[in-house]
Protein backbone atom coordinates (compact mmCIF):
# COMPACT_ATOMS: atom_id res chain seq x y z
CA UNK A 1 0.00 0.00 0.00
CA UNK A 2 0.95 3.62 -0.55
CA UNK A 3 1.88 5.35 2.84
CA UNK A 4 0.87 8.83 2.62
CA UNK A 5 2.81 11.36 5.43
CA UNK A 6 1.62 14.51 6.01
CA UNK A 7 3.40 17.44 7.90
CA UNK A 8 2.60 19.34 10.13
CA UNK A 9 0.01 17.53 11.89
CA UNK A 10 -1.19 20.71 13.18
CA UNK A 11 -0.99 24.70 12.19
CA UNK A 12 -2.38 27.59 14.11
CA UNK A 13 -1.53 30.83 11.64
CA UNK A 14 -2.44 34.30 11.65
CA UNK A 15 -4.83 35.50 9.87
CA UNK A 16 -3.63 37.03 6.18
CA UNK A 17 -0.15 34.93 6.68
CA UNK A 18 0.58 32.20 4.23
CA UNK A 19 0.34 28.61 5.42
CA UNK A 20 1.79 25.69 4.01
CA UNK A 21 1.42 21.57 4.46
CA UNK A 22 3.37 18.86 2.91
CA UNK A 23 2.23 15.54 1.92
CA UNK A 24 5.17 12.62 1.00
CA UNK A 25 4.35 9.37 -0.50
CA UNK A 26 6.27 6.29 -0.38
CA UNK A 27 6.01 5.40 -4.05
CA UNK A 28 5.87 7.95 -6.90
CA UNK A 29 1.94 8.94 -7.70
CA UNK A 30 2.51 9.19 -11.60
CA UNK A 31 -0.71 7.06 -12.90
CA UNK A 32 0.28 5.12 -16.34
CA UNK A 33 -2.31 7.41 -17.99
CA UNK A 34 0.61 9.74 -17.69
CA UNK A 35 -1.42 12.07 -14.86
CA UNK A 36 -0.41 12.26 -10.95
CA UNK A 37 -3.90 11.86 -9.03
CA UNK A 38 -3.22 13.57 -5.66
CA UNK A 39 -5.86 15.39 -4.13
CA UNK A 40 -6.42 17.82 -1.78
CA UNK A 41 -9.38 18.19 0.76
CA UNK A 42 -10.59 20.17 3.70
CA UNK A 43 -12.67 18.70 6.25
CA UNK A 44 -14.64 21.81 8.08
CA UNK A 45 -15.88 21.37 11.72
CA UNK A 46 -18.97 19.12 11.33
CA UNK A 47 -18.69 19.09 7.51
CA UNK A 48 -17.69 16.07 5.39
CA UNK A 49 -14.75 16.42 2.84
CA UNK A 50 -15.11 18.95 -0.08
CA UNK A 51 -12.28 18.92 -2.67
CA UNK A 52 -9.98 21.90 -3.10
CA UNK A 53 -7.20 20.38 -5.11
CA UNK A 54 -6.92 17.83 -7.68
CA UNK A 55 -4.12 16.03 -9.91
CA UNK A 56 -1.67 17.90 -7.93
CA UNK A 57 -2.15 21.51 -8.99
CA UNK A 58 -5.59 21.89 -10.48
CA UNK A 59 -8.02 24.03 -8.44
CA UNK A 60 -11.58 22.57 -8.11
CA UNK A 61 -14.83 24.83 -9.35
CA UNK A 62 -15.62 27.74 -6.56
CA UNK A 63 -12.25 27.26 -4.93
CA UNK A 64 -10.60 30.86 -3.81
CA UNK A 65 -7.14 31.04 -6.22
CA UNK A 66 -5.44 31.68 -2.57
CA UNK A 67 -5.02 27.88 -2.76
CA UNK A 68 -2.54 26.32 -4.84
CA UNK A 69 -1.10 22.98 -4.96
CA UNK A 70 2.31 21.61 -6.47
CA UNK A 71 4.46 18.60 -6.52
CA UNK A 72 5.77 15.63 -8.50
CA UNK A 73 6.83 12.25 -8.10
CA UNK A 74 5.85 11.59 -4.63
CA UNK A 75 6.49 15.16 -2.72
CA UNK A 76 3.51 17.38 -3.04
CA UNK A 77 2.37 20.62 -0.99
CA UNK A 78 -0.57 22.79 -0.33
CA UNK A 79 -0.15 26.47 -0.01
CA UNK A 80 -2.99 28.79 0.98
CA UNK A 81 -1.54 32.30 0.51
CA UNK A 82 -3.66 34.05 2.83
CA UNK A 83 -5.69 32.09 5.55
CA UNK A 84 -8.75 33.65 6.38
CA UNK A 85 -11.10 32.51 9.09
CA UNK A 86 -13.16 30.01 6.92
CA UNK A 87 -9.73 28.13 6.28
CA UNK A 88 -9.91 26.42 9.38
CA UNK A 89 -10.45 22.52 9.40
CA UNK A 90 -8.63 19.39 8.58
CA UNK A 91 -6.65 19.09 5.36
CA UNK A 92 -5.91 15.80 3.58
CA UNK A 93 -4.25 14.05 0.52
CA UNK A 94 -5.26 11.25 -1.06
CA UNK A 95 -3.71 9.26 -3.76
CA UNK A 96 -6.11 7.35 -6.10
CA UNK A 97 -3.02 6.02 -8.60
CA UNK A 98 -3.00 2.87 -6.49
CA UNK A 99 -4.83 0.60 -4.61
CA UNK A 100 -5.82 0.74 -2.00
CA UNK A 101 -6.47 4.42 -2.17
CA UNK A 102 -4.73 6.05 0.67
CA UNK A 103 -5.30 9.32 2.66
CA UNK A 104 -2.53 11.07 4.75
CA UNK A 105 -3.28 11.47 8.63
CA UNK A 106 -4.60 15.19 8.17
CA UNK A 107 -3.44 18.66 9.23
CA UNK A 108 -5.49 20.55 11.74
CA UNK A 109 -5.61 24.23 10.65
CA UNK A 110 -6.02 26.91 13.34
CA UNK A 111 -6.38 30.16 13.38
CA UNK A 112 -4.23 32.60 15.99
CA UNK B 1 -26.88 20.14 -7.97
CA UNK B 2 -24.94 16.77 -6.96
CA UNK B 3 -26.62 15.64 -3.90
CA UNK B 4 -25.74 12.47 -2.20
CA UNK B 5 -27.76 10.98 0.92
CA UNK B 6 -26.77 8.60 3.29
CA UNK B 7 -28.96 6.62 5.30
CA UNK B 8 -29.69 3.09 7.87
CA UNK B 9 -26.76 4.11 9.91
CA UNK B 10 -27.04 3.05 13.83
CA UNK B 11 -26.10 0.90 16.51
CA UNK B 12 -25.41 -2.71 15.94
CA UNK B 13 -24.47 -5.72 18.51
CA UNK B 14 -20.73 -6.90 17.47
CA UNK B 15 -20.90 -9.93 14.74
CA UNK B 16 -23.87 -8.53 13.74
CA UNK B 17 -25.26 -6.62 10.20
CA UNK B 18 -26.74 -3.54 8.69
CA UNK B 19 -26.99 -2.07 5.33
CA UNK B 20 -26.09 1.31 4.41
CA UNK B 21 -27.64 3.53 1.32
CA UNK B 22 -26.63 6.49 -0.93
CA UNK B 23 -29.36 8.16 -2.37
CA UNK B 24 -27.76 10.19 -5.74
CA UNK B 25 -29.44 12.75 -7.79
CA UNK B 26 -28.08 15.95 -9.65
CA UNK B 27 -26.29 13.83 -12.24
CA UNK B 28 -26.30 10.76 -14.44
CA UNK B 29 -25.72 8.06 -11.71
CA UNK B 30 -24.54 5.39 -14.09
CA UNK B 31 -21.59 6.70 -15.73
CA UNK B 32 -19.65 7.34 -12.14
CA UNK B 33 -17.89 5.22 -10.01
CA UNK B 34 -18.84 5.77 -6.68
CA UNK B 35 -16.92 5.13 -3.22
CA UNK B 36 -17.30 4.29 0.15
CA UNK B 37 -15.17 5.92 2.73
CA UNK B 38 -15.58 5.83 6.78
CA UNK B 39 -14.34 7.82 9.55
CA UNK B 40 -13.57 6.64 12.91
CA UNK B 41 -14.34 9.01 15.86
CA UNK B 42 -11.94 11.59 16.11
CA UNK B 43 -9.44 10.05 13.09
CA UNK B 44 -9.05 10.39 9.95
CA UNK B 45 -10.77 9.31 6.60
CA UNK B 46 -10.46 5.34 5.37
CA UNK B 47 -11.28 3.98 1.80
CA UNK B 48 -13.43 1.39 2.40
CA UNK B 49 -14.79 0.14 -1.30
CA UNK B 50 -15.04 1.27 -4.85
CA UNK B 51 -17.97 -0.08 -7.90
CA UNK B 52 -17.54 1.54 -11.38
CA UNK B 53 -20.97 2.55 -12.84
CA UNK B 54 -21.13 -1.06 -14.71
CA UNK B 55 -20.89 -2.73 -11.61
CA UNK B 56 -18.10 -4.33 -13.89
CA UNK B 57 -15.34 -3.86 -11.41
CA UNK B 58 -15.08 -3.59 -7.44
CA UNK B 59 -12.84 -3.21 -4.96
CA UNK B 60 -12.41 -3.32 -1.22
CA UNK B 61 -9.62 -2.47 1.81
CA UNK B 62 -8.15 -5.32 3.08
CA UNK B 63 -10.44 -4.69 6.17
CA UNK B 64 -13.35 -5.09 4.84
CA UNK B 65 -12.67 -7.62 2.29
CA UNK B 66 -15.12 -10.98 2.82
CA UNK B 67 -17.10 -9.29 5.27
CA UNK B 68 -18.76 -6.06 3.32
CA UNK B 69 -20.35 -6.12 -0.08
CA UNK B 70 -20.88 -2.95 -2.38
CA UNK B 71 -23.74 -2.78 -4.59
CA UNK B 72 -25.30 -0.04 -6.78
CA UNK B 73 -28.70 -0.09 -8.12
CA UNK B 74 -28.79 2.30 -10.98
CA UNK B 75 -32.49 2.33 -12.18
CA UNK B 76 -32.85 3.69 -8.37
CA UNK B 77 -29.99 6.50 -8.36
CA UNK B 78 -28.80 4.42 -4.85
CA UNK B 79 -25.39 2.99 -3.81
CA UNK B 80 -25.78 0.46 -0.93
CA UNK B 81 -22.83 -1.10 1.43
CA UNK B 82 -23.89 -4.61 2.80
CA UNK B 83 -21.98 -5.00 6.39
CA UNK B 84 -21.47 -8.08 8.03
CA UNK B 85 -19.78 -9.49 11.08
CA UNK B 86 -19.42 -5.94 12.19
CA UNK B 87 -16.73 -5.53 14.61
CA UNK B 88 -15.85 -2.92 17.25
CA UNK B 89 -13.72 -1.07 14.49
CA UNK B 90 -16.10 -0.50 11.98
CA UNK B 91 -17.68 2.10 14.34
CA UNK B 92 -17.50 5.34 12.03
CA UNK B 93 -19.27 7.80 10.19
CA UNK B 94 -19.50 6.59 6.42
CA UNK B 95 -19.58 8.44 3.38
CA UNK B 96 -20.35 8.00 -0.14
CA UNK B 97 -18.79 9.95 -2.62
CA UNK B 98 -18.83 10.38 -6.19
CA UNK B 99 -15.07 9.31 -8.74
CA UNK B 100 -15.43 10.51 -12.53
CA UNK B 101 -14.02 8.58 -15.46
CA UNK B 102 -10.46 10.44 -14.84
CA UNK B 103 -10.55 9.09 -11.02
CA UNK B 104 -11.85 12.77 -9.92
CA UNK B 105 -13.28 11.53 -6.06
CA UNK B 106 -15.52 14.82 -6.40
CA UNK B 107 -18.25 14.99 -4.45
CA UNK B 108 -19.36 13.63 -1.21
CA UNK B 109 -22.12 13.20 1.32
CA UNK B 110 -22.96 14.26 4.87
CA UNK B 111 -22.12 10.60 6.50
CA UNK B 112 -24.25 7.96 8.21
CA UNK B 113 -23.01 6.50 11.44
CA UNK B 114 -22.32 3.28 12.25
CA UNK B 115 -21.51 2.37 15.50
CA UNK B 116 -20.74 -1.12 17.17
CA UNK B 117 -21.28 -1.75 20.65
CA UNK B 118 -22.98 -4.05 22.82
Amino acid sequence: DIVMTQTPLSLSVTPGQPASISCKSSQSLLHRDGKTHLYWYVQKPGQSPQLLIYDVSSRFSGVPDRFSGSGSGTDFTLQISRVEAEDVGVYYCLQVTQLPKTFGQGTKVEIK
Amino acid sequence: EVQLVESGGGLVNPGGSLRLSCAASGFTFSAYSMNWVRQAPGRGLEWVASMTGDSAYIYYADSVKGRFTISRDNAKNSLYLQMNNLRAEDTAVYYCARETLSYLVDYWGQGTLVTVSS
